[in-house]
């Protein structure tokens, strides 16, 4: 079957850094993305890496490894807005997207 | 920017009432969603659609169905609404091979 796991929630301190992880079995890879959905909002595009390697957009980075079937999402600088649940998603074989169920991040000042 | 609407943000209904969610996007993309988000769970994927009047089948299809009539506008009918219905919709819409963008959501509550 397809699998994506995420913790389930996290906690870190303003101003800190924290990574998210993200592993997956899926039917095929096209590509994995990274989103954040603030409470009671819609899941906005965050980033998407579909070859090894890290890629740095701000304050946000995120990191893949295909052949460990693995990705992170690294937040530097963290600050109270950055308080939100961060979902992955990998495509599949069929160009769908297969959802991991989220992590809920919480900033403490 | 791109917009994808919903027709409702809050909607109460009874058992057994048909219920309509609507969703319009203004990119011109080929493809729309409808998922739902339950907690623990994640976003599940009812139904999609890659062009007009086409549509697939997602996860949970059962005690959905859906309709698109022209490229922006795509609906998702619950026949006869249910409690294990009760739950956050989301419409997205996508070009093909790109991410998707999603409207605000729909939470349906059925009594």
């Amino acid at each position: 079957g397809q699998n994506i796991d995420q913790p389930t929630e996290m906690t870190a301190t303003e101003g800190a850094i924290v990574q998210i992880n993200c592993t997956y079995q899926t039917s095929g890879f096209n590509g994995l993305f990274w989103y954040q959905q603030h409470a009671g909002e819609a899941p906005t595009f965050l980033s998407y890496n579909v070859l090894d390697g890290l890629e740095e957009k701000g304050r946000f980075s995120s990191f893949l490894s295909r052949s460990k079937g693995y990705s992170y999402l690294l937040l530097k600088e963290l600050q109270m807005k950055d308080s939100a649940s961060y979902l992955c998603a990998v495509r599949d074989s069929n160009y769908q997207l297969i959802w991991g169920a989220g992590t809920k991040l919480i900033i403490k000042p | 920017d791109v917009k994808v609407t919903q027709s409702s943000r809050y909607l109460v209904k009874r058992t057994g009432e048909k219920v309509f969610l609507e969703c319009v996007q203004d990119m011109d993309h080929e493809n729309m969603f409808w998922y739902r988000q339950d907690p623990g769970l994640g976003l599940r994927l009812i139904y999609f659609s890659y062009d007009v009047k086409m549509k697939e089948k997602g996860d949970i299809p059962e005690g959905y169905s859906v309709s698109r009539e022209k490229k922006e506008r795509f609906s998702l009918i619950l026949e006869s609404a249910s409690t294990n219905q009760t739950s956050m919709y989301l419409c997205a819409s996508g070009r093909r091979g790109y991410e998707q963008y999603f409207g605000p959501g729909t939470r349906l509550t059925v009594t």
